[in-house]
Order: C-alpha cells, then structure tokens, then sequence
C-alpha cells in the first residue's frame, strides 16, 4: 500500500521559494510505472495540477504553464522522495499543497493523494 | 486546456435519495484507439485530502462501495450516489486525464436535506 508523507513550512515570505517533500513509503520513486505529482487547492476550493515527475530510463517532468517559469520538481532515490520548489511566491500562492501518485501510460488518474500542507504567504 | 465544469455546485439530497452530479469536459476526453473516456472522481471531506472514488469514468476504486457509480461519454459524464448516506457528506470533483495539464471541476458540494 503507497503511503505519502508530507513535509515542509507553512508560511513562507513573499518573494522567497516555496519547498515541500513528499516521502514515499510502498513504492519506488524510481519506478517507471508511476508518476508523481503536485497539485494544490485554493482557499476557495479549486484544485490544480502543478506538475509531475518521473523515470522512464531518465528523469522526466511536465510542468503546468501558470507557474512554469517559477516551478521546479525532483527526485531524491537514496531518500525516496520527490520535491516541488516554487520561486518567487505571492499571496496567490497560498493553498494547500498535495503530493499524489499517478499511473503510467494513459492511467493518469491520482491515487493515492499525500496528506497535505497548507501553505501561506506573507510577510 | 480542456475545462471542466460541474453542476450544480451544491445539492443537498434526503438520506437514502439518489445523487447525481454532472461533469462536462471542453472537449472530448474519449481515446479512439481504446474507447476509453478518461475521467476519474475524487471525493473530499472535510480537512482530508482528496480521494479517488472512480477511474476510466465508471470503474469503481477498490474498497468504494457500489452505491457509486460513473457514467457517460465524450464530453458529459455524471457521477451517481444511488443512495445516499450520512457519510457520503463532501465536496466531489471530476477530473479529466486526457491531456496535460490535467484538470479538474470546481467541486460539487453533498449535504443532506
């Protein structure tokens, strides 16, 4: 059973990055199988994919193109985990951030989805 | 990006009734080569991360009960709660895996009547 598990500061000043880890248990980072994704969730409730990483004989990711300028996400295979650095935050930032498994080839549906960080940004 | 949108935003349905959420897609979200329409709902509750309840638009997640049902095709899909019970009480969002990026509705709010 894949487990995530979250990590990071909820409050991070304006202008500065934002960091959070997604530490897996059940599953390899490395695995070519599986995605790994980050989505966050407005205050008001919208849901956004950010991003994703993954191995396919090298490391892959696609970036979502509102914060592609600004995003960045990678893989830690000794510590299996992957991380999503997000540059230059604004308040229109602030929301909860979740780490989530995806399949392979065409099965992109997320599953399972890490606990969560609610992140703020403000000086 | 294709848009989702869901309707109605809220309803609020007695114990034991049906409910039925709509999801409609921008565009098509339907493989040829597979036939397969690539919708997945999730299900959230209050101070939870969101929870896959359905893939492929109709195949249930193991463990979800069979009160939960997916249906449609092409661009319009609907989620159905053939009974509904205290604990079904969340917010319900569709999401198409199409195409990147992918996408989600804006979440549907169940309450009881």
């Amino acid at each position: 059973q894949v487990q995530l598990q979250q990590s990071g500061p909820g409050l991070v000043k304006p202008s500065q990055t934002l960091s959070l880890t997604c530490a897996i248990s059940g599953d390899s980072v490395s695995n070519n199988t599986a995605t790994w994704n980050w989505i966050r969730q407005s205050p008001s409730g919208g849901l956004e994919w950010l991003g994703r990483t993954y191995y396919r004989s090298e490391w892959n990711n696609n970036y979502a193109e509102s914060v592609r300028s600004r995003i960045t996400m990678s893989a830690d295979t000794s510590k299996n985990e992957f991380s999503l650095h997000l540059n230059s935050v604004t308040p229109e930032d602030t929301a909860a951030y979740y780490c989530a498994r995806g399949g392979s080839g065409y099965e992109n549906w997320l599953d399972p989805w890490g606990p969560g960080t609610r992140v703020t940004v403000s000086s | 990006d294709i848009m989702m949108t869901q309707s109605p935003d809220s309803l609020a349905v007695s114990l034991g009734e049906r409910a039925t959420i709509n999801c409609k897609s921008s565009q098509s979200v339907l493989f040829s080569s597979n036939n397969k329409n690539y919708i997945a709902w999730y299900q959230q509750k209050a101070g939870q991360p969101p929870k896959l309840l359905i893939y492929w638009t109709s195949a249930r997640e193991s463990g979800v009960p069979d009160r939960f049902s997916g249906s449609g095709s092409g661009t319009d899909f609907a989620l159905t709660i053939s009974s509904l019970q205290a604990e079904d009480v969340a917010v319900y969002y569709c999401q198409q895996y199409y195409r990147t990026p992918w996408t989600f509705g804006q979440g549907t709010k169940v309450e009881i009547k």
